[in-house]
């Protein structure tokens, strides 16, 4: 089956300090890789993609992914935590079937907090 | 228009009642999305229109739930005789094409609240 797994729940980082928001997967072919954030009541937007290229992605607000085909992974990283950042990340896939569908598969959501 | 649209941004309504959720997408984005976020949970897929190809609808929940796309631009979804259950945020996303290669947009959702 094909899925996203987020394995924690929640992440508390302090201000200042690196982040990382763990994500695999498990799809068929090559996956098409995103990540986005959601701020309370607000709808999800999107931080970075990894379509094709170089495995390491930079997206906005200085976040970054590492595509990493043999661990089938797409960790987010951020080399300095702010305490803006504190917000609901989710990883996503995109799923093709033949070229006739396609969607988007999301992980459960990681809670990154983050103290001052 | 400049991104997706929601509409309305939060509906509260009666056990037994229907409801219409409606989604307005980027101009001439061919692929739209409806999903689902509970309390809590991530997000659930439930239908996809692709231009004028036959919908993926694997991921409506029951029959009580149905969609619709007219003229390949705004898409509304149904949802009768609603049920406590069914209260959620109801997202929805639109993308330039089938492949998603470009990225999808979603909109700020609607909050339904079934009482």
């Amino acid at each position: 089956a094909q899925s996203v797994a987020q394995p924690e729940d929640q992440v508390n980082v302090a201000e200042g300090n690196p982040l990382t928001v763990k994500c695999t997967y498990s799809v068929s072919g090559n996956p098409y890789l995103f990540w986005y954030v959601q701020y309370p009541n607000r709808g999800l937007q999107f931080l970075l993609k990894y379509i094709t290229g170089d495995n390491l992605v930079k997206g906005s607000y200085g976040f970054e992914a590492e595509f990493n085909k043999s661990q089938t992974s797409f960790h987010l990283k951020k080399p300095s935590a702010l305490v803006s950042d504190s917000a609901l990340y989710f990883c996503a896939v995109r799923v093709a079937y033949g070229g006739a569908t396609n969607k988007l598969i999301f992980g459960t959501g990681t809670l990154l907090a983050v103290q001052p | 228009g400049a991104g997706v649209s929601q509409s309305p941004s939060n509906k509260v309504t009666e056990k037994g009642k229907d409801v219409e959720l409606r989604c307005d997408p980027i101009s001439g984005h061919t692929a739209l999305y409806w999903y689902r976020q509970s309390l809590g949970q991530g997000l659930e897929f439930l239908i996809y229109f692709q231009g004028n190809s036959a919908p993926d609808k694997s991921g409506l929940p029951s029959d009580r739930f149905s969609a619709e796309r007219t003229g390949g631009s705004v898409s509304t979804l149904t949802i009768q005789r609603t049920q406590q259950e069914d209260s959620a945020v109801y997202l929805c996303a639109s993308s330039l094409d089938a492949s998603g290669g470009r990225g999808y947009t979603f909109g700020s959702g609607t909050r339904l609240t079934v009482v």
